[in-house]
């Protein structure tokens, strides 16, 4: 069955420096891609998506390439802020239905 | 607009007692999700309503977890009897019309079984 693997955390920086989260997936036929980020103490927000091959989905400085090549969509962020620190998940949308298949999640920690 | 609705936000009981979950979404929203989050993993699908209809509960454990959207609004989530496996926090999340397929979700039950 359609599935995600994205890389086990916690992911430790220090504030200003790069970040990527990887992630990849197994689906059958076209699914959309998504990340979703939990802060501590929230439900999970949509943080960027992407529907198609080459599309790059974008939010608040993240960035991520759906890339059907290599069946990834990496997360990246240029520099990093300690209100980044939160658990992310990468998912895609699988069957007739939209339900989303979610990544185990890795959670980010900036530090000062 | 208001935001996805649950409660309560944290329950603990005892093995073999019986739990209820509730979940009003966004206005508007047709379609209704109940995902289960184990500590550590990602959400899972547990049940998917259409309007009042199920279209998907084939990862629901049926001799003990049912579900309910009786007017196509809100919808509650219930187990019983409850095992120590089930410990976990439960997400409701709701999706609108047309072909934006986001989902917005609600804070999550955190459910202890002892």
């Amino acid at each position: 069955g359609d599935s995600v693997t994205q890389m086990e955390g916690p992911v430790t920086l220090s504030e200003e420096a790069f970040l990527t989260i990887n992630c990849t997936y197994t689906a059958t036929g076209y699914p959309s891609l998504f990340w979703y980020v939990q802060y501590p103490g929230e439900g999970l927000q949509l943080l960027l998506k992407a529907t198609k091959a080459d599309d790059k989905g974008s939010n608040k400085g993240f960035e991520a390439t759906y890339r059907k090549e290599t069946t990834s969509f990496h997360l990246e962020k240029g520099s990093v802020q300690v209100s980044d620190s939160a658990v992310y998940f990468c998912a895609l949308t699988s069957g007739g239905y939209n339900k989303l298949i979610f990544g185990a999640g890795t959670r980010l920690a900036v530090h000062p | 607009e208001a935001g996805v609705a649950q409660s309560p936000r944290y329950k603990i009981i005892e093995k073999r007692q019986s739990v209820a979950f509730w979940c009003n979404p966004i206005s508007g929203h047709a379609t209704l999700y109940w995902y289960q989050q184990i500590l550590g993993q990602g959400p899972k699908l547990l049940i998917q309503f259409q309007n009042n209809g199920v279209v998907d509960d084939s990862q629901l454990p049926k001799d003990r977890f049912s579900a309910e959207r009786l007017k196509g609004v809100d919808s509650t989530l219930k187990i019983q009897p409850a095992k120590l496996e089930d410990s976990a926090v439960y997400l409701c999340a709701g999706q609108g019309p047309g072909g934006n397929n986001e989902q917005f979700f609600g804070p999550g039950t955190r459910l202890t079984v002892l």
